[in-house]
């Protein structure tokens, strides 16, 4: 069945350091594929999307560029802030008729020190 | 805020017992969806209503429940609770249904605890 499988935390970085969060799937056909983040105590947020091959997503800094060849969706930001510091989950949605649902990896847990 | 409203936000009961969650989506939204997040086994997709009827079943126990209401308002029902089910529940919902391109928006969770 559809999976996703990112790289396991925590992550601890420095603040202005460059990030990256792997994330490779497994599904049939073109998926959409998601990063979302939640912040502590909240619930889960979009960060950013890509609904097709070589599409490349970007928000708030952060980016992932949907790799087909590679099934891979690799979350990236060049300089982190204290900030960014939340779980971040990979997640794609796999093509159902008349139905939707996400399929989520397990969740980064991202530390950035000042 | 996503405009998704879930309640209570945090809920203690014991084993055997049974509870409501509940999930108001956001405005003009037709689908809802129910997410189970724990600790082992993450975030799972549990159950999606669009405009009142089941449309897609994920990894949901037989001992838990759902449905959506004319006014769109969606509740889970989890009963004989055991403490495996201890987990924060999300809610979220979009405006589509389909296979489209519409983003799901999420609620701040119900955090369940069964004692």
């Amino acid at each position: 069945g559809d999976s996703v499988t990112q790289m396991e935390g925590p992550v601890t970085l420095s603040e202005e350091a460059f990030l990256t969060i792997n994330c490779t799937y497994t599904a049939t056909g073109y998926p959409s594929l998601f990063w979302y983040v939640q912040y502590p105590g909240e619930g889960l947020q979009l960060l950013l999307k890509a609904t097709k091959a070589d599409d490349k997503g970007s928000n708030k800094g952060f980016e992932a560029t949907y790799r087909k060849e590679t099934t891979s969706f690799h979350l990236e930001k060049g300089s982190v802030q204290v900030s960014d510091s939340a779980v971040y989950f990979c997640a794609l949605r796999p093509i159902i008729q008349g139905a939707q649902k996400l399929v989520f990896g397990q969740g980064t847990r991202l530390t950035i020190n000042p | 805020d996503s405009g998704v409203t879930q309640t209570p936000k945090h809920l203690i009961t014991a084993t055997g017992q049974r509870v409501t969650l509940r999930c108001s989506p956001r405005s003009g939204d037709l689908s809802v969806y129910w997410y189970q997040q724990s600790l082992d086994q993450g975030l799972q997709f549990l159950i999606q209503y669009y405009n009142g009827e089941e449309r897609a079943k994920g990894n949901i126990l037989e001992r838990f429940s759902a449905q959506q209401f004319p006014d769109l308002h969606s509740e889970l029902n989890l009963s004989s609770l055991e403490l495996g089910d201890s987990a924060l529940y999300f809610c979220a919902s979009s405006v589509g249904g389909g296979a489209g391109d519409t983003e799901a928006f999420f609620g701040q969770g119900t955090r369940l605890t069964v004692v």
